[in-house]
């Protein structure tokens, strides 16, 4: 199955930007979601078709796919983007299951 | 606004078996996909598998095959996952989401329910 590959944790200070990576084999032909996910919390769409993004997420919020790395990019952190971040797309070798990576935590210095 | 709200919380005993459900509201049932995640304590997602009620079409990872049934039922807008053999490594908060091709991925969360499998 496809596997999806993220860092375990990310560390910046606010104002700061975090860059949260996911790996896989040509990743950049599939379509990739990112997910924030805070304690006790469901997780939440910040990032879908690799680059858009729900209404209400902010614009600080950014996502871009290419080769065999896909990335969220967050600007000018604040402390409330302390969370999980986790990518996902749908494996439409096992048709269209859903993949999730394991999962980064950022932390806000 | 469409909103999936769970079941409560469930303990069960290794080896019973645990049905959840999602009751849908503010959108058409019929036009959803629903998917269910899991998460075991202080682990990531893992998808399960999904239903589309409109062609009852089910889809389950190969992980679940055998153990997992996941159902809906359109006069009550709902949508069940049921796990059967449970056993402690089942403990985990079990969500429904709904799919949609216009955002690609899973835009609506239930709110989890925990399912506790000790003896």
């Amino acid at each position: 199955s496809y596997v999806l590959t993220q860092s375990p944790s990310v560390s910046v200070a606010p104002g700061q930007t975090a860059t949260i990576t996911c790996g896989g084999n040509n990743i950049g032909s599939r379509s990739v979601q990112w997910y924030q996910q805070k304690p006790g919390q469901a997780p939440v769409l910040v990032i879908y078709y690799d680059r858009d993004r729900p209404s209400g997420i902010p614009e600080r919020f950014s996502g871009s796919n290419s080769g065999n790395t896909a990335t969220l990019t967050i600007s000018r952190v604040e402390a409330g983007d302390e969370a999980d971040y986790y990518c996902q797309i749908w494996d439409t070798g096992r048709d269209h299951e859903g993949v999730f990576g394991a999962g980064t935590q950022l932390t806000v210095l | 606004q469409v909103q999936l709200v769970q079941s409560g919380a469930e303990v069960k005993k290794p080896g019973s078996s645990v049905k959840v459900s999602c009751k849908t509201s503010g959108g058409t049932f019929t036009t959803f996909t629903f998917c269910w995640v899991r998460q075991a304590p202080g682990q990531g997602l893992e998808w399960m598998g999904r239903i589309v009620p409109i062609f009852h079409s089910t889809h389950y990872t190969q992980k679940f095959q055998g153990r997992l049934t996941i159902t809906a039922d359109e006069s009550t807008n709902t949508a069940y996952m049921e796990l059967s053999s449970l056993r402690s490594e089942d403990t985990a908060v079990y969500y429904c989401a709904s799919y949609s091709e216009s955002s690609g991925g899973l835009d609506y969360w239930g709110q989890g329910t925990l399912v506790t499998v000790s003896s």
